[in-house]
């Protein structure tokens, strides 16, 4: 199976300043490659993906990440953050090991909690 | 909009109790799928299944079952909870293959006491 590593599981940041949330994958395949988030008390949501194509993605809400091959990256950046933002954010990786029947279950990383403060 | 509905927010049940925790998707999604959800550990796949009948194993399945009778229907079985699986549940839908967005309930908190 794949593994997703998620290197900070609690990142602080101040209101309207700049955040990265870093994720790494291990695959020698090709990789589709997804960050949700959850807020509190709800299920995920899509944030973005990447399957092919351009190397940066943008997603919902201001977000962007770059898929780097060569360091088996996929982190996600938000140049100015809001309160708002406060949530989970998982990064995730298509897994052929449970693709059966065209299905696509993914394989996730541990979480990070963004903690925006005032 | 997309909606999956998991039946309950909240359940407690007693260690060797049978559990069933139902989940409905209203857009005929083909596929659906079961997480664990535990802190520090993220999201771990039980089951999903890509048709009607279908299952498939996912990373966690033991002490787990499922089933799918009706497309827009999947159910996750405990045969005999331990306090072991108390943990979020949630459960997801998608259309297409690889790549396809997947679209959660809000989760089912279980406690087997």
């Amino acid at each position: 199976a794949q593994s997703v590593t998620q290197l900070d599981s609690q990142v602080p940041v101040f209101e309207e300043a700049p955040v990265e949330l870093r994720c790494n994958y291990s695959s020698s395949v090709s990789v589709y490659l997804f960050w949700y988030v959850q807020y509190p008390n709800q299920g995920l949501q899509l944030l973005l993906k990447y399957l092919s194509g351009s190397t940066l993605v943008k997603g919902i809400n201001g977000f962007e990440a770059e898929f780097n091959k060569s360091q088996t990256s996929f982190h996600l950046r938000k140049p100015s953050v809001h309160i708002s933002d406060t949530a989970e954010y998982f990064c995730a990786v298509s897994d052929p090991l449970y693709s059966g029947g065209g299905a696509d279950g993914l394989t996730f990383g541990k979480g990070t909690h963004l903690i925006i403060q005032p | 909009d997309v909606k999956v509905t998991q039946s309950s927010r909240y359940l407690v049940k007693r260690t060797g109790e049978k559990v069933f925790l139902e989940c409905v998707q209203d857009m005929d999604h083909e596929n659906m799928f079961w997480y664990r959800q535990d802190p520090g550990l993220g999201l771990r796949l039980i089951y999903f299944s890509y048709d009607v009948k279908m299952k498939e194993k996912g990373d966690i399945p033991e002490g787990y079952s499922v089933s799918r009778e009706k497309k827009e229907r999947f159910s996750l079985i405990l045969e005999s909870a331990s306090t072991n699986q108390t943990s979020m549940y949630l459960c997801a839908s998608s259309f297409g293959g690889r790549g396809a967005e997947a679209f959660f309930g809000q989760g089912t908190r279980l406690t087997v006491v």
